[in-house]
């Protein structure tokens, strides 16, 4: 089976860095991809790790090495607009093109 | 970029009744979607994968005779969730998927939120 471990909550204040981590157990997967989702909304696409290292768009980054089943997505210049949920989420080899989930960081942003 | 619809974004139900959501790509083709489910603060749980054409693949846990899924084209799968009960009240996401390979992206609906009375 596939698991993807995160932390439940992360909180900071406005303009600072955050980094939210996601481990995994899988047998294989086509990479790591996170979502942002605000209360009430759907799943938005932020970034998409096929190969190891790290990936920049804008004030998101994301990183993966996947010689230690590890990833993490870094937020900087934290903006109010940033409070959500993010959730990491691995596509199974498989012919089903599923994404699995994980169980999502509520990201709170204070002034 | 891709959008995806769905319709409708709110609904109210008795208990008993049947619902249908329905999910669209509106500028692409979709040769599968999925649906989801999402109860407050929880992850995203796959019910089912939706292949255009033939029979969904529902995933383990998920009945599908209750939760019933027709995928009949290119830009259009439906959910009918059958005799709907208060504890099917939820979000439901819908996603469809383009490209191939380490390409592949997919998109998601706006949600419909559901509530039975």
């Amino acid at each position: 089976g596939q698991s993807l471990e995160q932390p439940s909550e992360v909180t900071a204040v406005e303009g600072a860095i955050v980094q939210i981590n996601c481990t995994y157990q899988t047998s294989g997967f086509y990479g790591l991809s996170w979502y942002q989702q605000h209360d009430g909304g759907a799943p938005t696409f932020l970034s998409y790790n096929a190969l190891d290292g790290l990936e920049e768009t804008g004030r998101f980054s994301s990183f993966l090495s996947r010689s230690d089943s590890y990833g993490y997505l870094l937020l900087q210049e934290l903006q109010m607009k940033d409070s959500a949920s993010y959730f990491c989420a691995v596509r199974a080899m498989d012919s089903s093109y599923k994404l699995i989930f994980g169980s999502g960081t509520r990201l709170l942003v204070r002034p | 970029g891709a959008v995806v619809s769905q319709h409708p974004s709110w609904v109210i139900c008795k208990s008993g009744t049947s619902v249908k959501i329905e999910c669209r790509s509106l500028d692409f083709q979709a040769t599968t979607m999925f649906w989801y489910r999402q109860f407050p603060k929880q992850s995203l749980m796959l019910m089912a994968t939706s292949n255009e054409g033939s029979k969904a693949t529902y995933e383990q846990g998920v009945e599908k005779d209750k939760f019933l899924i027709n995928h009949a084209s290119l830009t259009l799968s439906t959910l009918t969730v059958t005799s709907a009960h208060p504890e099917d009240s939820s979000f439901y996401i819908c996603s469809a998927r383009t490209g191939a390979g380490y390409q592949e992206t997919q998109y998601f609906g706006p949600g419909t939120r559901l509530l039975v009375l």
